[in-house]
């Protein structure tokens, strides 16, 4: 596609509830990194696929959190049993390369935990 | 000592100011290293990649300094448009990406 294309772009969810969010990156982009942006606060790193390789998850906050990529294609970033502190933007981006040429963001999904 | 720092500021200037943010990296093993540009509740967009040599685009002049581990960047002739959050991107290792928290410039006419 012409850009990150990430979905809901907003999602409201009850405490407790699993959600999933998607990002559907550039095509051919090898790279795609998950990060949070809390409100007023910096990009937080969650997790970073690269090909086929196995995905750095050094980022995801606890095992609540989860990640899936098959290949170069979309990416599904699931949250079970949310709490409230899990309210952020979730922000997708991909990469040509290994980040050495930039990376191309989505608008993001925002997601508020009531 | 985070990864990379910047100062959150704000920096508040006028229309057609001169204004420079730095940022630190802990990591001499980072590679690559960008400015992003971040409007209010906007995503980050790519402003400019740095390179050792300095670059400029237009009114933007980026600089590394590896051996003091900080790169710069400098805006000359501020507009309005200029006012958002300026983050710091370094990347270790060839695939880990670092973000700064940011430095926010307000620019008044």
């Amino acid at each position: 596609g012409a850009g990150v294309s990430q979905s809901p772009s907003n999602k409201v969810t009850e405490k407790g509830k699993d959600v999933e969010l998607r990002c559907d990156p550039i095509s051919g982009h090898t790279a795609l990194y998950w990060y949070r942006q809390r409100l007023g606060q910096g990009l937080e790193f969650l997790i970073y696929f690269q090909g086929n390789s196995a995905p750095d998850k050094s980022g995801l906050p606890s095992d609540r959190f989860s990640a899936e990529r098959t290949g170069e294609s979309v990416s599904t970033l699931t949250i079970q049993r949310t709490q409230q502190e899990d309210s952020a933007v979730y922000l997708c981006a991909s990469s040509p390369r290994t980040g050495s040429a930039g990376y191309t963001f989505g608008s993001g999904t925002r997601l508020t935990v009531v | 000592r985070k990864e990379v720092e910047q100062d959150p500021g704000p920096f508040n200037v006028p229309e057609g100011a001169t204004v420079a943010f730095n940022c630190t990296y802990s990591n001499s093993a980072s590679q690559s290293f960008f400015w992003y540009r971040q409007d209010c509740r906007k995503e980050p967009k790519l402003l400019m990649s740095v390179y050792s040599s300095g670059n400029e685009d237009g009114r933007f002049t980026a600089q590394l300094n590896r051996a003091s581990q900080y790169i710069s960047l400098l805006i000359r002739d501020s507009k309005l448009s200029d006012s958002a959050t300026y983050l710091c991107v370094v990347t270790i290792g060839g695939f880990k990406t670092i973000f700064g928290a940011g430095t926010r410039l307000f620019v008044k006419a």
